[in-house]
């Protein structure tokens, strides 16, 4: 399965939103209803972090300015409102079938 | 708290061999799918292998099949990469992660080990 996220570079303004996007070859339906795909995010010198699992629901401790969304091949991050510490590159990641990443979205302050 | 450290990253020449090594802690590894994952120095995130619980069913990335072997020990808590015909290539660091979200809705990253094949 093909990950295609875009952009590949999103400079924001602190306070503003900020949206990714993320595109799977295949749909990631499993047979249970539930969608495989998660999103990480690597702040610079770290190791990822995860978001969002399941494609809507936030990992313990994510702030809730952290949504996921979307079905079948297309899905969608987004940060209501980015704060510097949000700087980083984000990942989806499909869990279907094995494992695949996106190429990742660097996300910086303007 | 949960802890993964991976180890065994050096430098190796191009044909080389190493054993990288991850040891949990705070976490009982046997219950998950375990993975690799590796980043090529300014690149993204690679997956390479990963592992059923108990070690019946192994999946790798094509350009490793056949070179790299993924294992583990659930008693001692801990999984392996044998990298064998190791490439200029596949110079990165390595991480050791339990990334079986749908499970438990937690995810798991070690710090990773850098590995360097270079003549």
């Amino acid at each position: 399965i093909v990950m295609t996220q875009s952009p590949l570079s999103l400079p924001v303004t602190p306070g503003e939103p900020a949206s990714i996007s993320c595109r799977s070859s295949q749909s990631l339906l499993h047979s249970n209803g539930k969608y495989y795909l998660d999103w990480y995010v690597q702040k610079p010198g770290k190791s990822p972090q995860l978001l969002i699992y399941l494609g809507s629901n936030r990992a313990s401790g994510v702030p809730d300015r952290f949504s996921g969304s979307g079905s079948g091949t297309d899905f969608t991050l987004k940060i209501s409102r980015v704060e510097a510490e949000d700087v980083g590159v984000y990942y989806c990641m499909q869990a279907l079938k094995t494992r695949t990443f996106g190429q990742g979205t660097r996300v910086e302050i303007k | 708290e949960v802890q993964l450290v991976e180890s065994g990253g050096d430098l190796v020449q191009p044909g080389g061999s190493l054993r990288l090594s991850c040891v949990a802690s705070g976490f009982t590894l046997s219950s998950d799918w375990m993975s690799w994952v590796r980043q090529a120095p300014g690149k993204g995130l690679e997956w390479v292998a990963c592992i059923k619980h108990d070690s019946s069913e192994k999946y790798y990335m094509d350009s490793v099949k056949g070179r790299f072997t993924i294992s583990r020990d659930n008693a001692k808590n801990s999984l392996y990469l044998q990298m064998d015909d190791l490439r200029v290539e596949d110079t990165a660091v390595y991480y050791c992660a339990a990334l079986d979200t749908a499970r438990g809705g937690s995810a798991y990253w070690g710090p990773g080990t850098l590995v360097t094949v270079s003549s």
